[in-house]
């Protein structure tokens, strides 16, 4: 059983360009976190999808961020118009349901030049 | 008041030594304790947790010791080895249908052979 997949691993993107991350949880898992850790910091929640929902965005920058996690395929992070700040790993976690054990992926690192 | 508060920041311990890390927290409404493990450049993993029914938890050389009044807990890994060496992050989460983890800081954890 595959873990949790996310790509790419390693991101660069200049100022004002936009940045899509995609996380595939793991077999059989419907439930899916996305985390940002900031050098040096703890992961801070942004945001919890269901499968087609979004159930817990209180995490997730007003501006310039989504997140999805569609019927089919992975679940997409979205940064609009990417400012250096935004320059962090970020990492996916799924579990298959709602209270149990969330199991992370190897993360995106994204750097903003 | 959603804040997990993690020390010491970084810790060197010898071969065989015990390490202890240590959280605080203030929100009494959590009710799951999970330590996770990172190695550089992957994602956390599980490596224990507990709820604040149990004073002490044990897995293997890694032990969860809780102190529900003091709203404390702590990681011993007893003999501890080099390849022990990552970070270690405490979180946090209440039951709000869903495990929406709070992070600790951090710990830099090198085991010296």
């Amino acid at each position: 059983n595959a873990g949790v997949m996310q790509n790419p691993r390693h991101l660069v993107r200049r100022r004002g360009q936009e940045a899509r991350l995609r996380c595939s949880p793991m077999k059989g898992h419907s439930h899916v976190y996305w985390y940002r850790q900031l050098p040096e910091e703890g992961l801070k929640f942004m945001v919890y999808l269901q499968k087609e929902n979004i159930i817990d965005e209180s995490g997730m920058p007003k501006e310039r961020f989504s997140a999805e996690f569609p019927k089919e395929g992975p679940s997409i992070l979205r940064i609009q118009q990417v400012v250096r700040g935004d320059s962090a790993a970020y990492f996916c976690a799924s579990s298959p349901t709602s209270v149990e054990t969330q199991y992370f992926g190897p993360g995106t690192r994204l750097l903003v030049l | 008041q959603q804040q997990v508060k993690q020390s010491p920041q970084s810790l060197i311990v010898q071969k065989g030594g015990i390490s202890i890390i240590n959280c605080a927290y203030e929100n009494t409404a959590f009710d799951y304790f999970p330590w996770y493990q990172q190695f550089p450049g992957k994602g956390p993993a599980l490596l224990i947790a507990i709820r604040p029914d149990v004073s002490e938890k044990k897995e293997g050389r890694f032990t969860i010791s809780f102190n529900k009044s003091a709203k404390q807990f702590s990681l011993h890994i007893m003999d501890s080895q080099p390849g022990d060496s990552a970070t270690y992050f405490c979180a946090a989460s209440m039951n709000t249908g869903f495990q929406k983890l709070v992070f600790g800081t951090g710990t830099r954890l090198l085991v010296s052979p």
